[in-house]
């Protein structure tokens, strides 16, 4: 059975501080892909990486893909309150179905 | 806005009772999934569709479970004999056979009393 946890699963900071957000695993992902989702929403994709070693950028959140495709994370510079949610990864093995991870609630104060 | 619509987006029902609910895809969305969300937790996968055939479901889609896809466009999930364990969020989302990204909809809230 695939897994994939996440750490922390919940952080409260102040407006303006850096934040990593953790996704592992013990098994190979073909994709991983973050999501955001506020409360009483469906999930909001961020970013999709599939090469191991990859990096991507989007604003101010940095997505990272381990090199053997089993984790990934999510950094956050100078983060914002409009940042604050449920932060998910996702990853997709031999089917389709993504196979999501417990979730970072994230809080950001003013 | 992903263009992806569910309805309805609550659904508050007594034990025992048959629900369901509607997905509807953007027209470009040949694969479309069904998943399932309690309460922290992040969402389960349940079934999903290429095109009208339904190509897999989870262990988690018991017997009172069945989801239909029709035409190929939109979908839907039914729960017969609701329980109070089905109370969960009920996502849907689409996509390309062969691509990798999902695009969810808004969900529908089930509250079974």
């Amino acid at each position: 059975t695939q897994l994939l946890e996440q750490s922390p699963q919940f952080l409260s900071i102040q407006e303006g501080e850096n934040l990593t957000v953790y996704c592992n695993s013990s098994s190979v992902f073909s994709s991983l892909q973050w999501y955001r989702q506020e409360p009483g929403e469906g999930p909001v994709l961020l970013v999709t990486v599939v090469t191991g070693g990859e990096v991507k950028k989007l604003k101010r959140l940095t997505f990272q893909f381990g090199d053997a495709r089993k984790d990934s994370s999510l950094h956050i510079t100078a983060a914002q309150p409009g940042d604050t949610g449920l932060y998910l990864c996702a990853g997709a093995g031999n089917t389709d179905k993504l196979i999501f991870g417990t979730g970072t609630r994230l809080q950001v104060f003013p | 806005d992903t263009g992806v619509s569910q309805n309805p987006r609550h659904k508050i029902t007594k034990r025992g009772q048959n629900v369901t609910f509607r997905c509807d895809p953007i027209s470009e969305h040949n694969r479309l999934y069904w998943y399932r969300q309690t309460l922290g937790q992040g969402p389960e996968f349940l079934t999903y569709f290429q095109n009208e055939a339904q190509l897999e479901k989870s262990r988690l889609l018991s017997d009172r479970f069945s989801a239909e896809r029709p035409k190929g466009s939109f979908s839907t999930l039914e729960i017969q004999r609701t329980e109070q364990g089905d109370s969960a969020m009920y996502l849907c989302a689409g996509g390309l056979a062969g691509g990798y990204e999902q695009y969810f909809g808004p969900g529908t809230r089930l509250t079974v009393t």
